[in-house]
């Protein structure tokens, strides 16, 4: 069975703050996806990870890929309210995706 | 125009009712899924279905059937409801290992 963890579960940071969330595996994916879902509404895709090593921006996000394609890691900097939700990654192995628990973000003026 | 589209939002019903849940995709996309979202808001697969042809049957109660009259529609129906069917069912269709969701629909059981 193919798993994804990912930590923190929670993160409380103030406006302008910088944070890092995770996601783990022990096994090997063909790609890797990050999403947001706000309240009420289904996850967005942010970005897909595909090679080991890879570094993908999108504006104030930073993801990474990590070189055995089991892990990859979210950066944003100077988080604003706007930021807040809950973040997922989810594994691709042939047309079957695995999610993880979510990291809910929440970022305070 | 909405990519992934799902009907009805909310569905509040008596435990034993059958219900059916539909979602219509149209970004051309061949592979379609159900997840269903506890309230701990994990994300499980349930089905997948590939031009009409179901290819992943996750570990479901029987009583759930999906159906996919064409490639851009993949229905739920769920027989017998029970109060621990009680979730966020949301849609899905892909393309190149890229998933794009629907607003999801929120079932209560009673």
């Amino acid at each position: 069975t193919q798993l994804l963890e990912q930590s923190p579960q929670f993160l409380s940071i103030q406006e302008g703050e910088n944070l890092t969330v995770y996601c783990n595996s022990s096994s090997v994916f063909s790609s890797l996806q990050w999403y947001r879902q706000e309240p009420g509404e289904g996850p967005v895709l942010l970005v897909t990870v595909v090679t080991g090593g890879e570094v993908k921006k999108l504006k104030r996000l930073t993801f990474q890929f990590g070189d055995a394609r089991k892990d990859s890691s979210l950066h944003i900097t100077a988080a604003q309210p706007g930021d807040t939700g809950l973040y997922l990654c989810a594994g691709n192995y042939g047309q079957n995706f695995v999610f993880g628990p979510g990291t809910r973000l929440s970022v305070l003026p | 125009d909405t990519a992934v589209s799902q009907t009805p939002k909310y569905l509040v019903t008596q435990m034993g009712n059958d219900k059916s849940i539909k979602c219509e995709q149209n970004l051309g996309h061949d592979t379609m899924y159900w997840y269903k979202q506890d309230s701990k808001k994990f994300l499980k697969i349930m089905f997948s279905y590939n031009n009409k042809e179901l290819i992943i049957n996750e570990t479901v109660p029987n009583r759930f059937s999906p159906k996919s009259p064409d490639k851009a529609h993949l229905n739920l129906h769920i027989n017998s409801l029970e109060l621990g069917d009680s979730a966020v069912y949301f849609c899905a269709s892909s393309h190149s290992g890229e998933q794009f969701f629907g607003p999801g629909t929120r079932l209560t059981v009673l």
